[in-house]
């Protein structure tokens, strides 16, 4: 039962370079999400999906898009990279959009350093 | 969401039962409390929640004061596979569309280490 799957684990881009970043969730979740972590903080949501075919902007959105390409899939594309964006990006999944006792279940990260 | 506040640091003895508290002082009638936990280079891991009944599952125990002011995480025997930042997470319900929805607001944590 993998849960959620990022891709890649790990990245190194020079600054101006684009990429995406995969998650994809085996649990027919409703909502996914993107965050990232920086060191020594907690983390800090960039965008969301409450449900298949919507997307909306977290707290830090600025230099990111995304795209929910199906229920089990959400990714995040970086198009011109900084290396203010290096950081440890964590996609998540829960179930039931809206409802607040629901659980959200996280991937091991995307390890990203921009030069 | 309201605010929580938890030691930096704990640590325990293998085998023995780990209590980890979190004030959450200003929290209100319809905000849960979360617990979770980040072991190094992982993602974060749920481990509990609850909105005023003690709660207990396969991996802890949350026990809520009477007036929801305060928690404590109970890990029964911890293993040193317990060693990890864990945190206390208060969050009420937001409709889809706010910017706060979704969003855990994860603080520094307690990071518990657990000695053999």
């Amino acid at each position: 039962n993998a849960g959620v799957t990022q891709t890649p684990k790990f990245q190194v881009l020079k600054t101006g370079q684009s990429m995406t970043l995969q998650c994809a969730q085996d649990m027919n979740h409703n909502s996914m999400y993107w965050y990232r972590q920086d060191p020594g903080m907690g983390l800090r949501l960039i965008y969301y999906s409450a449900s298949e075919g919507t997307t909306d902007k977290g707290e830090v959105p600025n230099g990111y898009n995304v795209s929910r390409l199906n229920k089990r899939e959400f990714s995040l594309r970086l198009e011109s990279a900084a290396p203010s964006q290096t950081s440890v990006y964590f996609c998540a999944s829960s179930d039931m959009p809206g409802q607040i006792n629901q659980p959200q279940h996280f991937g091991d990260g995307t390890r990203l350093s921009i030069l | 969401d309201a605010k929580t506040t938890q030691p930096p640091s704990m640590d325990c003895a293998e085998g023995r039962a780990a209590n980890l508290p979190c004030n959450h002082s200003t929290i209100s009638g319809n905000e849960y409390v979360y617990w979770y936990r980040q072991i190094h280079s992982q993602g974060p891991q749920y481990i509990i929640h609850g909105l005023k009944n003690n709660e207990t599952n396969e991996m802890a125990s949350l026990i809520i004061t009477e007036d929801r002011k305060s928690s404590t995480l109970i890990l029964p025997h911890a293993t040193l596979r317990d060693t990890a930042v864990y945190y206390c997470i208060v969050r009420a319900f937001t409709n889809a569309g706010g910017t706060s929805y979704g969003k855990l607001t994860f603080g520094q944590g307690t990071i518990l280490t657990v000695h053999p």
